[in-house]
């Protein structure tokens, strides 16, 4: 049970160059969310999906796309990256258990954009 | 509009010493709260639930709803507690609002 696994875990773009982080989850959650992470920022949402075929944008959605292609898995593509996205980023997947959401994360994606 | 704030970027105690990380919400129903925590080199995981009213690691969190507040605390600091700390809110059905954490330094 591998749990949230996230590809790649580095990567380095240039400006204006695309690419598409990778999520996937073994629990069967039907939630799932991308966040970034910046210093003194803490965690941002992005784009998260609430069950399988929907997907609303979080709270910094400019510049991203989302892609739910299934249960397990839940995409972010960057069109066209610019050094502001330079960032961590985290997958991660949640289901309702004793009537509350607890989130289960990903190893995170370094993303840096030159 | 639905907020989680945490004051303090950085907080550094001697080990023994009282720990308390500050957390305000705002939000308009009746909050879930959470805090998470992210060890050095590892994932983001849940530490507690305010709907548990549980102790872990000897950590506890108290929903003051008079002054929207869920406060961490720990009565003598380790040096193993040493970590990032979020405080989230569950705002809608499946959407989950995170602060902007905050770094606790654990001296010996």
């Amino acid at each position: 049970n591998a749990g949230v696994t996230q590809t790649p875990k580095f990567q380095v773009l240039k400006t204006g160059q695309s690419m598409t982080l990778q999520c996937a989850q073994d629990m069967n959650h039907n939630s799932m969310y991308w966040y970034r992470q910046d210093p003194g920022m803490g965690l941002r949402l992005i784009y998260y999906s609430a069950s399988e075929g929907t997907t609303d944008k979080g709270e910094v959605p400019n510049g991203y796309n989302v892609s739910r292609l299934n249960k397990r898995e839940f995409s972010l593509r960057l069109e066209s990256a610019a050094p502001s996205q330079t960032s961590v980023y985290f997958c991660a997947s949640s289901e309702p258990r004793g009537g509350t959401y607890t989130q289960y994360f990903g190893p995170g994606t370094r993303l840096t954009v030159l | 509009a639905q907020r989680v704030t945490q004051p303090e970027k950085l907080l550094s105690v001697f080990k023994g010493a009282p720990v308390e990380l500050k957390c305000n919400y705002s939000y308009s129903g009746s909050p879930e709260l959470f805090w998470y925590v992210q060890y050095s080199r590892q994932r983001l995981q849940l530490l507690l639930r305010h709907i548990s009213r549980e102790s872990i690691k000897g950590f506890t969190a108290d929903l003051n709803k008079g002054e929207t507040s869920f406060h961490l605390k720990k009565p003598f600091a380790q040096e193993e507690d040493s970590a990032m700390y979020y405080c989230a809110l569950n705002s809608s059905a499946s959407k989950i609002i995170f602060g902007s954490g905050t770094r606790l330094s654990i001296r010996p």
